[in-house]
């Protein structure tokens, strides 16, 4: 059974720092990975979009990374906003008889002006 | 473009009590899907559908039923709810390809059932 963890579930941080979120999965026989924004009490917005065959995917401030053999991706947020607070979650597709999302549950991220 | 619309948005429910979610899409996707999302769980797929008429079982279908009459529209019904399904409903679309998939949410439909 596939699983999505994402360390820390809590992140506190300065403004203008460079930041890292940590997505990992336990099968690597995935179709892609998106990371997701989640402001308190809104619906998820989908960041970034990385293919199985990608290594990473990039958007403005945001990098997204992809090693699939490792089961591991990563959300590089550069010279942080206090906009930035809010929850990032990361989810893998797979195939289990149609395509599905696999969510991990969140990191909270906190930026400090 | 309003993107994914639900209805409604809260709700309060007694046990044994009846409700029925719409989620209403206009990108003309095909895949629609229904989350719900609690505290330490994260979203878990409930039912989702491929296409208008077909709906099938995700990870937690237990006491919830969808249709997919149109392709606009999937509605999480409740037939009798109970506590257990306090939680928030996030309806999701996307235009599958292999190769896309981006997902599209709505806002979240929050249910209490006393």
């Amino acid at each position: 059974k596939q699983e999505v963890t994402q360390i820390p579930a809590a992140l506190s941080v300065p403004e203008g720092e460079n930041l890292v979120l940590n997505c990992s999965f336990t099968d690597s026989a995935i179709y892609n990975l998106q990371w997701f924004r989640q402001d308190p009490g809104k619906g998820l917005t989908s960041l970034l979009l990385i293919q199985s065959s990608q290594r990473e995917q990039t958007s403005g401030r945001l990098n997204a990374s992809l090693d699939k053999s490792s089961g591991r991706s990563t959300l590089y947020i550069a010279a942080s906003q206090p906009g930035d607070s809010a929850t990032y979650l990361c989810a893998v597709t797979i195939i289990q008889g149609a395509q599905k999302l696999v969510f991990g549950q969140g990191t909270r991220l906190t930026i400090n002006p | 473009n309003a993107g994914v619309t639900q209805t409604p948005k809260f709700r309060v429910l007694k046990t044994g009590q009846s409700m029925t979610l719409l989620c209403a899409q206009d990108m003309n996707h095909e895949y629609m899907y229904w989350y719900r999302q609690d505290p330490g769980m994260g979203l878990r797929l409930i039912h989702y559908s491929v296409g208008e008429g077909t709906t099938a079982k995700g990870e937690v279908p237990d006491g919830y039923n969808v249709s997919r009459l149109k392709k606009q529209n999937f509605l999480l019904g409740l037939e009798s709810a109970a506590p257990s399904q306090t939680s928030v409903y996030f309806c999701a679309s996307s235009y599958w390809t292999i190769n896309t998939g981006e997902l599209f949410f709505g806002e979240g439909s929050r249910l209490t059932v006393l």
